[in-house]
């Protein structure tokens, strides 16, 4: 089945400056990509979601590529702040029903002044 | 828009006790809805979803089991709690390959 890593599991960033995570995946079925943001004892905040016919997105400060040849999926937050200091999930679906959701291991994120 | 309720907010429970976690949403008729399991400092495991009320398929044997009685509630349940069930269990409804959570329920078991 579908497998998927994360990493870096741990990232520190000044404020200001960007920060990269990077997912990888296996299934080359794989059609969507979302990542999540979780702060301290909360739920998970869906950051942005693409489609496998989307290779760049932008919002807000975000910035998500992905590049099918290499099975490779990333979050890029432009100019961090301490309020981005989170847990960041990726997070891919080979099904259009989302039934069957892989989550990376997470990034912890921190933002420092 | 959909909001989504998870109760209890936290709980604390002894080994071998019975638990009952609820979830409802609002705003949107017949979802796909989802239950999640995090352990401390990990990543999520998908436990249970239903597309239907009354319909519940089991993604992982923990011990656990899922009803959804009405089209926006969905329950989770054991009879007999171990202490491997603490973590951060979640409530999620689906549009296609997004999930949107609730706030979750912190369970120790002690």
């Amino acid at each position: 089945g579908e497998q998927v890593e994360q990493r870096p599991p741990h990232l520190s960033v000044r404020e200001g400056d960007s920060a990269i995570i990077i997912c990888t995946y296996t299934d080359s079925a794989t059609a969507y990509f979302s990542w999540y943001k979780q702060e301290a004892g909360a739920g998970l905040q869906l950051l942005m979601s693409v489609l496998s016919n989307v290779d760049r997105k932008e919002e807000q400060g975000l910035t998500v590529l992905l590049n099918k040849k290499d099975k490779r999926l990333s979050l890029n937050l432009t100019a961090a702040h301490p309020g981005d200091s989170a847990v960041y999930f990726c997070a891919v679906s080979a099904t259009s029903s989302g039934q069957k959701l892989v989550f990376g291991q997470g990034t912890i994120l921190k933002v420092y002044l | 828009a959909q909001t989504i309720h998870q109760w209890p907010v936290a709980e604390i429970k002894a080994v071998g006790s019975p638990l009952s976690l609820g979830c409802t949403i609002k705003g949107k008729s017949s979802p796909n809805l989802y239950w999640y399991w995090q352990a401390t400092g990990g990543t999520l495991q998908q436990l249970f979803y239903s597309i239907t009320v009354g319909q519940v398929e089991s993604v992982v044997q923990l011990n656990l089991s899922a009803s959804r009685p009405k089209d926006d509630q969905f329950i989770l349940s054991t009879e007999k709690l171990l202490l491997s069930h603490s973590g951060f269990y979640l409530c999620a409804w689906s549009p296609p390959g997004e999930l949107y959570f609730g706030p979750g329920t912190r369970l120790t078991v002690l």
